[in-house]
């Protein structure tokens, strides 16, 4: 199976500030990556697919970027919503495979 | 609007079954390609199986592989999860999930969850 690896595992910042999360596949996965957001008994929300692409309803804060084996999701300007668990997800194979997830916590 | 309900989790005794469902509306059912996750608690995200539109495809992950069988009904908009020789390590919130159109993952769309708990 394709491992994903996230980075970091918590990240502490502040409303306004811009944040980056790293995702690492251990293989090449061209550009089949999402990102998802989960809040605490919910279910995770969809945010970018293939790589870059943002889904509909999602704020244009939310950016995401890379191919290959290193991607990025990036918010620009931190809003009091945004707190809470990212992961990435490859379904470059048919065995989809998640990072463990990024923490995202107010400083 | 897609939506999709689970049911059937609950507490039961290591060694034990139980089946799950899923029942979607919003969309043609019998056209995607749908898929059972599931999240220990505290923990990530587990892929465990997914079923083609037709049933023609069928895939699971090693740790449930010969112990739960992924199933649908088309005329019935359902999805199932049969879950047998339940261990602890089964312990999570089960999503079903549906599969995106287009250039999306297999898991654009997500239920609310329902819980299985094995334990004595």
């Amino acid at each position: 199976d394709i491992q994903m690896t996230q980075s970091p595992s918590t990240l502490s910042a502040s409303v306004g500030d811009r944040v980056t999360i790293t995702c690492r596949a251990s293989q090449s996965i061209s550009s089949w990556l999402a990102w998802y957001q989960q809040k605490p008994g919910k279910a995770p929300k969809l945010l970018i697919y293939k790589a870059s692409s943002l889904e509909s309803g999602v704020p244009s804060r939310f950016s995401g970027s890379g191919s290959g084996t290193e991607f990025t999701l990036t918010i620009s300007s931190l809003q009091p919503d945004d707190f809470a668990t990212y992961y990435c997800q490859q379904y470059n194979s048919y065995r989809i495979t998640f990072g463990q997830g990024t923490r995202l916590e107010i400083k | 609007e897609v939506q999709l309900v689970e049911s059937g989790g609950g507490l039961v005794k290591p060694g034990g079954s139980l089946r799950l469902s899923c029942a979607a509306s919003g969309f043609t059912f019998s056209s995607y390609s749908m898929n059972w996750v599931r999240q220990a608690p505290g923990k990530g995200l587990e892929w465990v199986s997914s079923i083609s539109s037709s049933s023609s495809y069928i895939y699971y992950a090693d740790s449930v592989k010969g112990r739960f069988t992924i199933s649908r009904d088309n005329a019935k908009n359902s999805l199932y999860l049969q879950m047998n020789s339940l261990r602890a390590e089964d312990t999570a919130v089960y999503y079903c999930a549906r599969e995106g159109s287009g250039s999306h993952p297999p898991t654009g769309d997500w239920g609310q969850g329902t819980l299985v708990t094995v334990s004595s």
